[in-house]
């Protein structure tokens, strides 16, 4: 079974700071690898996602992952934290789907990020 | 606006009561799904549609939710015979086939 593991409940960095957000996961064949942020009351807002090729790929707002095939990893990071970055951060996986079938997407339970002015 | 668009926002139901929500997709988008997320959890999968099949479901949906999406367009998500557990915010979103998903601000319930 795949599964997402997302081992800090809260990350907490000063705004100006480098962030990451850590994020390892468990999938049969190759990976397929989701960013999402959620801000209160509101629904999830995809952030990058990767599927083949370089493994640090960048996505909306600034931010970044770099996928670890060694380690299992996708980290999300951002060079410089904004305020307004503090959200709840999901990290989700799903599976080649070699036959061809649907694969369903796993989410971790979420880090949220405090970016302290 | 074009994104995934969800209705109600908010519902508060007694137990015993029957349920449905309304999801519109974005309207190019020909894979639909439903989430369900709890307090301090990560959506968890509940179906999926491609056009208007549904193509899978998840253990976690019971015989007392259905989902059904005539004609392709927009979903609806039933519960029946709502219970306590049952309170949570239940998410739909939308996709072209092999791209990710885009997700509409969710349905609250609240059983009580």
């Amino acid at each position: 079974a795949q599964s997402v593991a997302q081992p800090e409940d809260q990350v907490n960095v000063a705004e100006g700071n480098p962030l990451t957000v850590k994020c390892t996961y468990s999938v049969s064949g190759n990976p397929y690898l989701f960013w999402y942020v959620q801000y209160p009351n509101r629904g999830l807002q995809f952030l990058l996602k990767y599927i083949t090729g370089d493994n640090l790929v960048k996505g909306s707002y600034g931010f970044e992952a770099e996928f670890n095939k060694s380690q299992t990893s996708f980290h999300l990071k951002k060079p410089s934290a904004l305020v307004s970055d503090s959200a709840l951060y999901f990290c989700a996986v799903r599976g080649e789907g070699l036959s061809g079938g649907y694969q369903k997407v796993t989410f971790g339970i979420g880090t949220k990020l405090q970016v302290i002015p | 606006d074009t994104g995934v668009s969800q209705d109600p926002r908010h519902k508060i139901t007694k137990r015993g009561q029957n349920v449905t929500f309304r999801c519109d997709p974005i309207s190019e988008h020909n894979r639909l799904y439903w989430y369900r997320q709890t307090l301090g959890q990560g959506p968890e999968f509940l179906t999926y549609f491609q056009n208007e099949a549904q193509l899978e479901k998840s253990r976690l949906l019971s015989d007392r939710f259905s989902a059904e999406r005539p004609k392709g367009s927009f979903s609806t998500l039933e519960i029946q015979r709502t219970e306590q557990g049952d309170s949570a915010m239940y998410l739909c979103a939308s996709s072209l086939v092999e791209n990710e998903a885009f997700f509409g601000q969710g349905t609250r319930l609240t059983v009580v």
